[in-house]
Parts: structure tokens; sequence; C-alpha cells
């Protein structure tokens, strides 16, 4: 049981470039997140998805778009990477939005030059 | 509306010693508390979760954290620390109708 998988692990780019993360899930979960992590400012909603052909924008969707592909998988795109975008990227999944345990996947560090 | 807030973004223990790390959530309806754990390069992982059928709460690796309604406190504790306890530590507050909240985190350092 593989969980939440996120690709690449790792990712440089350059201003302008634009770049898709992938996430998917085995857990059957009908919510999916897309978060960032900073230094000192713990974990921030970019957008989420609380179910299959929905999404909705969080606290930091500027510069972010994303697709939920289908049950499983749920994308983040950047379309004109900034340096401000330099962080590292968290997919979660619940089985629903609300109160429920989120099960992270293990990150992708992107460094925008 | 729902918050919440973990007083102290560092603390630092000896192994052995009471590991003690504060969380106070603002909620207007019974909230969802969590605690979740994020080892270096890794995601975050749940450790215990309060759902309001018992006010203390047991999680893995020995943690527990007891729900105080009056004081608004989720605080995590372990009575004795292992060097395998650094890592970063989140609060989480969720209540029906609204997303999951989660605090800026608290980094645990247990020193030899």
């Amino acid at each position: 049981n593989a969980g939440v998988t996120q690709t690449p692990k790792f990712q440089v780019l350059k201003t302008g470039q634009s770049m898709t993360l992938q996430c998917a899930q085995d857990m059957n979960h009908n919510s999916m997140y897309w978060y960032r992590q900073d230094p000192g400012m713990g974990l921030r909603l970019i957008y989420y998805s609380a179910s299959e052909g929905t999404t909705d924008k969080g606290e930091v969707p500027n510069g972010y778009n994303v697709s939920r592909l289908n049950k499983r998988e749920f994308s983040l795109r950047l379309e004109s990477a900034a340096p401000s975008q330099t962080s590292v990227y968290f997919c979660a999944s619940s089985v629903g939005r609300d109160q429920e345990t989120q099960y992270f996947g293990p990150g992708t560090r992107l460094l925008v030059l | 509306a729902q918050s919440v807030t973990q007083l102290g973004s560092h603390v630092s223990v000896s192994e052995g010693a009471l590991v003690l790390l504060r969380c106070n959530y603002s909620s207007s309806v019974p909230p969802y508390l969590f605690w979740y754990v994020q080892y270096p390069n890794q995601g975050l992982q749940l450790l215990l979760k309060y759902t309001s059928a018992a006010t203390l709460v047991k999680g893995i690796n020995g943690f527990e954290a007891e729900f105080k309604k009056s004081e608004t406190s989720f605080h995590l504790t372990k009575p004795s620390a292992h060097m395998s306890d650094a890592a970063e530590y989140f609060c989480a507050v969720s209540t029906r109708g609204f997303k999951t909240i989660f605090g800026a985190g608290t980094r645990l350092f247990v020193k030899a």
C-alpha cells in the first residue's frame, strides 16, 4: 500500500519556466490537498479538492493551478515560476474534507532560480 | 471561524526529560483536534486525534494529549524524551463545515 505518492522529489527551475507536480493516492479518498511549507510559516493550503470534479482555492492560490484528474490524482501546476515559489510542496488526502485525518506524501522540494 | 496557536517555535529537552508542547485553539463549535509529527525530509504523519470520545488521547510512540475545554488547550506530552523524538510537531483543528487549520509548528530538540 503506497499511500500518497508525489513526483518529482526535487526540481530546479529557472524563473518563468512552468512545471506540474504530480500526486496520487491509493486509499480511495475523496478529498485531496496541496500545501506549501516554508520555514517559520507552517503549512499553508494552496488548493484543495473536496471530491472528484471539484477544486477550491486555499490560503495562497496565486500563481498556481490544479487539476483533479480523477479520484486518485491531483496535480499542481506552476505556469510561470517565481523565486517566491521556492518551497517544499506536500500533497495530502483524506476520506472527507472535515474532521478527518490527512495522509501526506513525502514532499517535492522546488528551487526557483 | 477556527484557529490554532502553538506556543514556542522551538523546544529543547534533555533525553529522559518530560516533553510538553503547547497548543491552544479557537473554535465556536466542538472541534476535532490533531497532533502530527514530521521527521526530517518526510511528510507529516498522525500522532493522535481527539474526537470528543475521551479527553485524554493516547498516540503513538508514548505521546498523549489532554483536551481541556475550559482552557481551550490540547497540549502534547511524553513522560521521557528519546533522541528519536526530535522532529517538528504540528497541532491542527477541524470542525464540521470547515477545512483543517494547522499551527505553525514546534521543533523539538532532544539533547543527549
